[in-house]
């Protein structure tokens, strides 16, 4: 149990167009949900946790205009990111936690490139 | 923003060493938590350890916890090829917010 799945797994897409990437929990209700970003060798930076039914909350230095967040059930949110570029190319992965759980369980990530 | 540092950034062994890692963090936490992480794929989680606990274990992995000194380390023993990968270590502040925040990472490579 606790599976999380992220589509697409891999996007291309052009500059200025914009990009959305789902997170789902599978089986299991999520309350929360939090997006992160990876750079090549680098650690995890975490952009925002989002709450089923409630705005998101962004870390510092996060454009929420540009990340949307929506968490529109307890089992999928979305990040769009909009008017993409290619200094958004990254791997962007979710993570799911369920009600009164410590444990985060994470998609496998979705690398997208900015061309 | 990142926790904290991990040491060493990179290390390469042979088969059937042991593999110590370590991180250090900044605040005071609710647990840590350990992640593995192989080259470009999402991450597994290792193994939790809570702010009052000092050592668990888990297979072949040995985690410890000095909160006096904000560090942690993982201790991998018998390593294998299949260990390859990246190891992240991982913070849960007492904010009840449940955010993590992850160390640097060390790359493990461990040769055949």
């Amino acid at each position: 149990g606790a599976v999380v799945s992220q589509h697409p797994s891999w996007v291309i897409c052009k500059s200025g167009t914009s990009v959305k990437i789902e997170c789902r929990s599978l089986d299991f209700q999520a309350t929360t949900m939090f997006w992160y970003r990876q750079f090549p060798k680098q650690s995890l930076m975490l952009m925002a946790t989002s709450n089923e039914g409630s705005k998101a909350t962004y870390e510092q230095g996060v454009e929420k205009d540009k990340f949307l967040i929506n968490h529109a059930s307890l089992t999928l949110s979305t990040l769009t990111v909009t008017s993409a570029h290619p200094e958004d190319s990254s791997f962007y992965i979710c993570s799911a936690r369920r009600l009164a759980g410590e444990e985060q369980f994470f998609g496998p990530g979705t690398r997208l490139t900015v061309l | 923003s990142q926790q904290g540092e991990e040491d060493p950034q990179a290390l390469s062994i042979q088969e059937g060493e042991n593999a110590t890692m370590n991180c250090s963090y900044k605040t005071s936490i609710n647990n840590l938590q350990w992640y593995r992480q192989n080259s470009g794929r999402g991450l597994v989680h290792l193994i939790l350890i809570r702010s009052n606990e000092r050592e668990k274990h888990s297979g072949r992995l040995r985690v410890t916890l000095d909160t006096s000194k904000k560090s942690s380390s993982l201790l991998i023993t018998a390593s294998r090829a299949a260990d390859t990968a990246s190891y992240f270590c991982a913070t849960d502040g007492w904010d009840s917010s449940y955010k993590l925040i992850f160390g640097s990472g060390t790359r493990l490579l461990v040769r055949p």
